[in-house]
C-alpha cells in the first residue's frame, strides 16, 4: 500500500520569503505524485502532478516540486510567498495503475505573515 | 455553476437521527469519492465508486453506507450519528482516462453531531 508524510504540520513564512513544504511517500510500485491545495472555506484542488518525465514540475500561482526517487520524496517550493498563499497544502500519491484511489497526506498549514 | 455540488452545505443535527450527504457532479466523470476531514487527520477516504456498479469501503467506512444513483450522483448516509462524526465532509470525482489521480473537489459539508 501506498503512504504519505508530511513532515510539517504547519510552516509559518514572512511575505515575500522562499518557502518548502516537504513530503515523503512510501510505495512498492510506480506512484503519481500531487500535490493539492485547499483555501480557507474551500474545496481542494489541483496545485501541480508529477506523472512522468522531467522531475520538475510547475504548478499555478509559481509553486513547483521535484520529484525524487532515491529519496522518495516530492517536496513543494516557491520562491516568494504571498498572503494569498496561505493556506492547508496536501500531498497526494495514486499507484500508476490508477487501479486504486489517491492516498493523501495530513496536509500541512501555511501561514503567510505580513 | 460548479462542477461539483454538495447539499446540504451546513447541518447541525442530533445523536442517532439519519443524516444523508448528496453529491451531484456535470463533469461526466466516472469515479467519485466520499472523504471527511478533521483537524490534523487531513482527508480521510470513506468509500468510492467507480463506476454506477462500483462501491468500495474506504479506510473509515464504519457507520457509514452510500448509494451511487446514477454516474452523477453519489450520497452518503449516516444510519445513526454520533458525536465524533462531526466533520468536514467532501464528495470527489475523477475520471478513469487520462486525469489517473487527478481529482476535483465539491465545496464540503460541515456536519456537526451534538
Amino acid at each position: 500500500a501506498q503512504s504519505v508524510t508530511q513532515l510539517d504540520s504547519q510552516v509559518p513564512v514572512f511575505e515575500e520569503a522562499p518557502v518548502e513544504l516537504r513530503c515523503n511517500y512510501s510505495s512498492s510500485v510506480s506512484v503519481y505524485l500531487f500535490w493539492y491545495v485547499q483555501y480557507p472555506n474551500q474545496g481542494l484542488q489541483l496545485l501541480l502532478k508529477y506523472l512522468s518525465g522531467s522531475t520538475l514540475v510547475k504548478g499555478i500561482n509559481g509553486f513547483e516540486a521535484e520529484f525524487n526517487k532515491s529519496q522518495t520524496s516530492f517536496h513543494l517550493r516557491k520562491p516568494s510567498v504571498h498572503i494569498s498563499d496561505t493556506a492547508e497544502y496536501f500531498c497526494a500519491v495514486i499507484k500508476n495503475s490508477g487501479n486504486t484511489p489517491l492516498v493523501f497526506g495530513k496536509g500541512t498549514r501555511l501561514s503567510v505573515i505580513a | 455553476d460548479a462542477d461539483v455540488t454538495q447539499t446540504p452545505r451546513n447541518r447541525i443535527t442530533k445523536t442517532g437521527k439519519r443524516i444523508m450527504l448528496e453529491c451531484s457532479q456535470t463533469k461526466g466523470h466516472d469515479r467519485m469519492y466520499w472523504y471527511r476531514q478533521d483537524p490534523g487527520l487531513g482527508l480521510r477516504l470513506i468509500y468510492y465508486s467507480f463506476d454506477v456498479k462500483d462501491i468500495n469501503k474506504g479506510e473509515i467506512s464504519d457507520g457509514y453506507s452510500v448509494s451511487r444513483q446514477a454516474q452523477a450522483k453519489f450520497s452518503l448516509s449516516l444510519e445513526s450519528a454520533i458525536p465524533n462524526q462531526t466533520a468536514l465532509y467532501f464528495c470527489a470525482t475523477s475520471d478513469s482516462g487520462l486525469g489517473i489521480g487527478e481529482q476535483f473537489f465539491g465545496p464540503g459539508t460541515r456536519l456537526t453531531v451534538l
